[in-house]
């Protein structure tokens, strides 16, 4: 069955330093990848999308990274801050399917000061 | 940005009892939109995707009489949970996208369901 997997522990870093976040998967073949920030009791916010012919994209202090051959993606916050703290999700998307998203578990990110 | 809004934000009932859920896209046409339930650190749970002036598709193991779902217009999408139990007690969130995949998905503020 398919199957994503991202970090189930959470991350601790200290301010200023890169976050590097992972996301496999598993018997799924994804048209793109898309990475989502979710803050306690809200909705999940996006962030970035990638496509499968894509190697990398970036975005401010946010770089994406993904890799079909592997059926990885990494996530990099550069320059952390506080105020990144939150639970971020990658998700799963196929051509065709109007955006309907399977989504991973999650990694709680939390910088410290 | 385009926004969808959900309502209510949460909401608390009795055993038995049924409770509608209401997403909206503000500004701009959904006809589709999807509906996620979470459970407490994990990961968000694909229930349906709702299609407007047709009827929804759901995923496997997610009970249709249980979980009903309207799309009556291309901006108003609803969950009514039937008969509710404490099992489903969830958050529960909806989506939307401007346009087909490849692009961004907007998601509702979700909707804390506490069944007791």
């Amino acid at each position: 069955s398919q199957k994503i997997e991202q970090n189930s522990e959470a991350l601790n870093i200290q301010e200023g330093k890169t976050a590097t976040l992972t996301c496999n998967y598993t018997n799924y073949s994804p048209a793109y990848l898309q990475w989502y920030r979710q803050d306690p009791g809200r909705g999940p916010v996006f962030l970035l999308l990638i496509r499968e012919n894509e190697k990398e994209k970036r975005k401010e202090r946010l770089k994406v990274t993904f890799d079909t051959t592997l059926k990885q993606s990494l996530f990099h916050i550069t320059a952390s801050q506080p105020a990144d703290s939150a639970t971020y999700l990658c998700a799963l998307g196929q051509s065709g399917g109007y955006n309907k998203l399977i989504f991973g578990a999650g990694t709680r990110l939390a910088v410290h000061p | 940005g385009a926004v969808v809004s959900q309502h209510p934000s949460w909401v608390i009932c009795k055993s038995g009892t049924s409770v509608k859920i209401e997403c909206r896209s503000l500004d701009f046409q959904a006809t589709t939109m999807f509906w996620y339930r979470q459970f407490p650190k994990q990961s968000l749970m694909l229930m349906a995707t709702s299609n407007e002036g047709s009827k929804a598709t759901y995923e496997q193991g997610v009970e249709k009489d249980k979980f009903l779902i309207n799309h009556a217009s291309l901006t108003l999408s609803t969950l009514t949970v039937t008969s509710a139990h404490p099992e489903d007690s969830s958050f529960y969130i909806c989506s939307a996208s401007q346009t087909g995949g490849y692009t961004e998905a907007f998601f509702g503020q979700g909707t804390r369901l506490t069944v007791v």
